[in-house]
């Protein structure tokens, strides 16, 4: 079993959409929970992170964490072409947040 | 946010050579990990760098393949040695940010084609 669980999609929604993104994880000692976003040719960006169970939000973007059910998931509201790129969950724990343990990635696609 | 450049963005290397990559941070950090990401896939831990002391690796990489070295709080290599076709791949560089909230900051990669 791995880590860290996501589904790659592709996902194909229409612009305006809203969009969850999702990941699983099987380690209790998991305590930092971050997205990022990956362009093509690009460097993962991180969008948000957090560490606590419950939501955070920042613009259209929210995060969640149920640590009881060690699910995370990332909540894009009114989607735009400009979302289009792959999301990748990250997970940290224990000594340093640095070294994380991704998701696969999912594949987003926002078509006008 | 912390600003990571990388160099070089991207090269065409042949089996069996070797190519260092240069990671340079614009503020001093304790910790500068390096990631590799298959083509396809995502990301995973190679090796995290300490300024002063060995770098620690990850389960499957090893010093020998994946020399490192950390010689100040800013600057980083990672080198790929004996080069194969399955060492193509993205490089990225990493840095964590501990301040008010501790964040973990990318480069844009070195894509590395082994022919």
């Amino acid at each position: 079993q791995k880590e860290v669980e996501q589904d790659p999609g592709p996902l194909s929604v229409p612009e305006g959409a809203i969009v969850s993104l999702n990941c699983t994880y099987s380690n209790s000692a998991f305590q930092y929970f971050m997205w990022y976003r990956q362009y093509s040719r690009k460097g993962p960006e991180l969008l948000m992170y957090t560490y606590s169970s419950g939501n955070k939000e920042d613009g259209r973007f929210t995060a969640q964490v149920d640590k009881s059910s060690k699910y995370i998931s990332l909540f894009i509201r009114d989607s735009q072409p400009s979302d289009s790129a792959t999301y990748l969950c990250a997970i940290a724990g224990g000594t340093s947040y640095g070294k994380l343990t991704f998701g696969q990635g999912t594949i987003l696609t926002v078509h006008p | 946010s912390a600003v990571i450049s990388q160099k070089p963005s991207r090269d065409i290397c042949q089996r069996g050579t070797s190519l260092t990559i240069q990671c340079q941070v614009d503020s001093q950090v304790t910790m500068m990990f390096w990631y590799r990401q298959q083509p396809g896939q995502s990301l995973t831990l190679i090796a995290t760098a300490n300024q002063g002391s060995e770098a620690t690796y990850e389960s499957g990489f090893v010093i020998d393949k994946f020399p490192i070295s950390r010689p100040n709080l800013t600057f980083s290599t990672l080198t790929v040695s004996n080069m194969s076709p399955e060492d193509s791949s993205i490089y990225l560089c990493s840095v964590e940010r501990q301040g008010r909230d501790t964040e973990a900051f990318f480069g844009q990669g070195t894509r590395l084609t082994v022919v």
